[in-house]
């Protein structure tokens, strides 16, 4: 079945400094994929998207490339703030297989210190 | 606009007891998924409805049975409760459209003594 494997946790980085959470997946067909954030006692907020090989979803600084020959879809910052501090899940989904199911990955805690 | 809503933000149950949860979808969205989060794991599928009907299902026992009404707002059931349903539930919705995403509530913290 489909899966998703994300780098393990916790990431700490200072201020300004640069992120990447590599995210991994397993899947028959042609996924979309997504990134989702979790803000302590939060429900998940979509961070961004991309839906066939080679997008670039971006959103907030935050963006990432599917790349269907390595099947990842690792997630990069340039410069990231305190207010990033949160927990990032890699999901995918197959719409015409799945009807939409989402498979999420464990999670990676980021922890940005001033 | 208001997004995906949940009911109730906690609740407390002892082993054995049944539970809903209620989930009203954000406007313009008619498919709705429930997810068990347990502490420190991504979300886990138990379900979707769509069109008043479960569409697919996760790896969930019959324990867990869900509905969703006309005006497309959805209860997911828990019976005879364990303490390893202790967990976050997650409803979301999306539109129709493939690859838009899904939208989720802020969740129902449900602990099970």
């Amino acid at each position: 079945g489909d899966s998703v494997t994300q780098m393990e946790g916790p990431v700490t980085l200072s201020e300004e400094a640069f992120l990447t959470i590599n995210c991994t997946y397993t899947a028959t067909g042609y996924p979309s994929l997504f990134w989702y954030v979790q803000y302590p006692g939060e429900g998940l907020q979509l961070l961004l998207k991309a839906t066939k090989a080679d997008d670039k979803g971006s959103n907030k600084g935050f963006e990432a490339t599917y790349r269907k020959e390595t099947t990842s879809f690792h997630l990069e910052k340039g410069s990231v703030q305190v207010s990033d501090s949160a927990v990032y899940f890699c999901a995918l989904s197959q719409y015409n297989t799945n009807a939409g199911k989402s498979t999420f990955g464990d999670g990676t805690t980021l922890t940005v210190k001033p | 606009d208001a997004g995906v809503t949940q009911s109730p933000t906690h609740l407390i149950k002892t082993r054995g007891q049944q539970v809903t949860l209620r989930c009203s979808p954000k406007s313009g969205h008619d498919t709705v998924s429930w997810y068990q989060q347990a502490l420190g794991q991504g979300p886990q599928f138990i379900f979707q409805y769509y069109e008043e009907e479960e569409r697919q299902r996760g790896n969930f026992p019959d324990r867990f049975s869900g509905h969703q009404f006309p005006n497309y707002s959805s209860e997911l059931n828990v019976n005879a409760l364990l303490l390893g349903d202790s967990a976050l539930y997650l409803c979301a919705s999306s539109p129709g459209r493939p690859g838009g995403g899904q939208y989720f509530g802020p969740g129902t913290r449900l602990t099970v003594t």
